[in-house]
C-alpha cells in the first residue's frame, strides 16, 4: 500500500522569502504524485501532479515540484512567497490503476510573517 | 459553472442520531469519493463509487455508510455508530478511467459537530 510522509506540521516563512515544503512517499512503481492546498474550512484545490515525463513540473500560482525517485521525494518550492500562499498543504500519491484513489499525507500549515 | 456543492456548511448532531451529508456534481464525472478530515491527520478515505449502484468501502468506513442511485449525488450517512464523528467532511468527484490520478475536484466541505 502506498504513504505519504510530510515530515513538517508547521513552518513559517518570511514574505518574499523563498519555500520548500518536504513530501516523501512509499510506492512499489512510479506513482502519480500530487501537491494541494487547502485555505481554512475550504476544500482542495490542486496546485500541480506528477506521473512520468520531466521531473520538475510547474504548477499554479507560480509553485515547482521535482520528482527524485532515488530518495523518494515530491518537494513543493516557490521562490518567493506571498501573504495569500498562508494555508495547508497536502501532498498525495495515487496508484497507478483504473480505479486509483489518493492517499494524503498529514499536511503542512504554511504561515507567512510580514 | 460545473463544480461539487456539499450542504450543508455546518451541521450539528445529537449524539445518537444518524446524520446524512449531501453531496452533488454536474461535471458528470462517474466516479465520486468521501474523505474525512480531522486536524494533523489529513485527509482519509471512507467510501467511493465509481458507478451508479455500485461503491467500495475506504480506509475508515466503519460507522459510516452511503448510496449511489444517480450519477450526480452521492450522500453520506453518518450513524450513530460512528463513535467519534466530529470532522470536517470533504466529497471529490474524477472521471472514471484512472480514478482520482486524473484530476479530483473537492467540494467546500461540511464540518460536522457531535454536541
Amino acid at each position: 500500500a502506498q504513504s505519504v510522509t510530510q515530515p513538517d506540521i508547521h513552518i513559517t516563512v518570511s514574505e518574499g522569502a523563498s519555500l520548500e515544503l518536504r513530501c516523501n512517499y512509499s510506492y512499489g512503481a512510479t506513482p502519480y504524485l500530487f501537491w494541494y492546498v487547502q485555505s481554512p474550512g475550504q476544500g482542495l484545490q490542486l496546485l500541480l501532479k506528477y506521473f512520468s515525463g520531466d521531473t520538475l513540473v510547474q504548477g499554479i500560482k507560480g509553485f515547482e515540484a521535482e520528482f527524485k525517485r532515488s530518495q523518494s521525494s515530491f518537494n513543493l518550492r516557490k521562490p518567493s512567497v506571498h501573504w495569500s500562499d498562508a494555508a495547508e498543504y497536502f501532498c498525495a500519491v495515487g496508484a497507478v490503476g483504473r480505479y486509483s484513489t489518493l492517499t494524503f499525507g498529514k499536511g503542512t500549515m504554511l504561515l507567512v510573517s510580514p | 459553472d460545473g463544480g461539487i456543492t456539499q450542504s450543508p456548511k455546518y451541521l450539528f448532531r445529537k449524539e445518537g442520531q444518524n446524520v446524512t451529508l449531501s453531496c452533488e456534481q454536474n461535471l458528470n464525472h462517474d466516479a465520486m469519493y468521501w474523505y474525512r478530515q480531522d486536524p494533523g491527520q489529513g485527509l482519509r478515505l471512507i467510501y467511493y463509487s465509481q458507478i451508479v449502484n455500485d461503491f467500495q468501502k475506504g480506509d475508515i468506513a466503519e460507522g459510516y455508510s452511503v448510496s449511489r442511485e444517480k450519477k450526480e449525488s452521492f450522500p453520506l450517512t453518518v450513524t450513530s455508530a460512528q463513535k467519534n464523528p466530529t470532522a470536517f467532511y470533504l466529497c471529490a468527484s474524477s472521471i472514471l478511467g484512472g480514478g482520482m490520478n486524473t484530476e479530483a475536484f473537492f467540494g467546500q466541505g461540511t464540518r460536522l459537530t457531535v454536541v
